[in-house]
C-alpha cells in the first residue's frame, strides 16, 4: 500500500526565515499532489496544487516542488510570519490518469511554529 | 459562492448508541463528496466517497456507513459505535474536473464514552 511521509512532526522557525517541509512517498504513483493548510479544531484549506508534468508551482509566498523520480515534494514558505503557524498537510492525488473521482490520500502532517 | 456546513460542531455518544452526522454543501452541483476520520495524531483517513446521489464508495472496511439522499447532502451513520469510532470526522466536497483541490467543513468533534 501508499505510504506517505512529511519529514518531521513539527517544525520551528524564525520570523523572516524560509520554512520548507518535505513529503515523501512510496509505493505509489499520484497524478497530482496538492498541500493544505490546517489550524486546530478546523478543516483544512487549500493552498497549492501540482500534476505530474510539473516542476514547481508558485503562489504569493508558497512555492512547492514535486520530483515524480525522487517521489518527493518540497513545500516552501518564504518570509515566514507568525499567523503562518499551522499544520500542513501533503495530500496525493488518483493514480488513474483522467480519473474525476478525486480520492486524496494524506500524510499526519507537519506543524509549523514561527516565532517572532 | 459554495459553502460547506457540517453538524454537529462536537458530539459525545456512548458505547453502542447510534450516530448521523450530516454535511451539506451550497452553491455547486454534481459535487463529489467525501468523508474522512482525522484520529489523533495521524492523518486524513478517507472512510467514503461519493459521486452521485445514492452511490457510495468504501475505502476502509468499518463500522460506519454513508449515504447521499440528495445531491449536495451526504450522511455519515453507525448502527452502534465503538470506543474506536471517536475522532475528527471532516467532510469534503469537489467539483467533478479532474485535478480539482478539496473543500472542507470545520468538522465534528466525536468522542465515546
Amino acid at each position: 500500500s501508499q505510504k506517505i511521509e512529511q519529514n518531521s512532526e513539527a517544525l520551528n522557525i524564525q520570523e523572516g526565515k524560509t520554512a520548507t517541509l518535505t513529503c515523501n512517498y512510496t509505493n505509489y504513483s499520484p497524478a497530482y499532489l496538492q498541500w493544505y493548510r490546517q489550524d486546530p479544531g478546523r478543516g483544512p484549506v487549500f493552498l497549492l496544487l501540482i500534476r505530474e508534468n510539473e516542476k514547481e508551482k508558485r503562489k504569493e509566498r508558497l512555492k512547492v516542488t514535486f520530483d515524480t523520480t525522487l517521489k518527493q515534494s518540497l513545500f516552501h514558505i518564504t518570509a515566514s510570519q507568525p499567523a503562518d503557524s499551522a499544520t500542513y498537510l501533503c495530500a496525493l492525488g488518483d493514480t488513474v490518469r483522467g480519473s474525476t473521482l478525486g480520492r486524496l490520500y494524506f500524510g499526519r502532517g507537519t506543524q509549523l511554529t514561527v516565532w517572532p | 459562492s459554495q459553502t460547506i456546513h457540517q453538524w454537529p460542531a462536537t458530539l459525545v455518544q456512548p458505547v453502542g448508541s447510534p450516530l448521523s452526522l450530516e454535511c451539506t454543501v451550497e452553491g455547486t452541483s454534481n459535487p463529489n463528496l467525501y468523508w474522512y476520520r482525522q484520529a489523533a495524531g495521524r492523518g486524513l483517513q478517507l472512510l467514503f466517497y461519493s459521486v452521485g446521489i445514492g452511490q457510495i464508495s468504501s475505502e476502509v472496511p468499518q463500522n460506519l456507513s454513508a449515504s447521499r439522499p440528495q445531491d449536495r447532502q451526504f450522511i455519515l451513520s453507525s448502527k452502534k459505535l465503538l470506543l474506536s469510532d471517536s475522532g475528527f470526522y471532516l467532510c469534503a466536497w469537489r467539483h467533478r474536473d479532474r485535478n480539482q483541490p478539496q473543500h472542507f467543513g470545520d468538522g465534528t468533534r466525536l468522542s465515546i464514552l
